[in-house]
């Protein structure tokens, strides 16, 4: 069973709107990590975003948020006001915490492309 | 500047090669990776190591090796290197105890094998 999904292979955004980026997940560790990254063309994977399973609140960065609904097990990133530079690919990821368990888990990702 | 760097941006190997891409982490991480990322199948991980000298198969070990002789060197290893390996390969490391440390990557190798 696949850990991550992400069911947007692609989406487009106006500049200055606000875009959501769908995550759902499985496991059943209590215990785990979920993490954003961004791809840009040039192939470096750029951290954005991160919540643990027992965060009270969705975490945000500055325009990135996360929408994080436990018994839904998914974990949307929100990002508002977009950017052109914001056009890249996005992995939604999860680490598992139980001792032992090493991997982070991607799902297969969303293009986003930002239009002027 | 945390850096996890890898050897080559692009390579180019002929069928049948023995291919080593090496990455190397100035983080003093325990823990890490090698992953592949091939168009709609996102990241998918080959091998990691959690220690000097200790390794673990990922999900998709076959045609690969990796060593681990320094804390900060991972390598990996295509034995004979085959045209369904081409592909981006990406070198992750992270610390172990830190529940909400992020994995830092590298910049990506791009294997073509003609």
């Amino acid at each position: 069973a696949q850990k991550i999904t992400q069911t947007q292979p692609g989406m487009f955004v106006q500049e200055k709107e606000a875009v959501t980026l769908d995550c759902t997940y499985d496991t059943s560790d209590p215990s785990y990590g979920l993490f954003w990254y961004k791809q840009p063309s040039s192939g470096e994977m750029i951290f954005l975003i991160y919540q643990g399973s027992y965060d009270q609140q969705n975490a945000t960065e500055g325009r990135y948020s996360l929408n994080f609904q436990k018994a839904r097990k998914s974990a949307n990133l929100v990002i508002s006001a977009s950017q052109l530079g914001d056009s890249a690919m996005y992995f939604c990821a999860m680490r598992e915490f139980t001792p032992g368990a090493n991997n982070l888990f991607f799902g297969t990702g969303t293009r986003l492309t930002v239009i002027p | 500047d945390v850096k996890v760097t890898q050897s080559s941006r692009y390579l180019v190997k002929r069928t049948g090669e023995k291919v080593f891409l090496e990455c190397v982490q100035d983080m003093d991480h325990e823990n890490m990776f090698w992953y592949r990322q091939d168009p709609g199948l996102g990241l998918r991980l080959i091998y990691f190591s959690y220690d000097v000298k200790m390794k673990e198969k990922g999900d998709i070990p076959e045609g690969y090796s990796v060593s681990r002789e320094k804390k900060e060197r991972f390598s990996l290893i295509l034995e004979s290197a085959s045209t369904n390996q081409t592909s981006m390969y990406l070198c992750a490391s992270w610390t172990q105890g830190f529940r909400d440390t992020e994995a830092f990557f590298g910049q990506g190798t791009r294997l073509t094998v003609v």
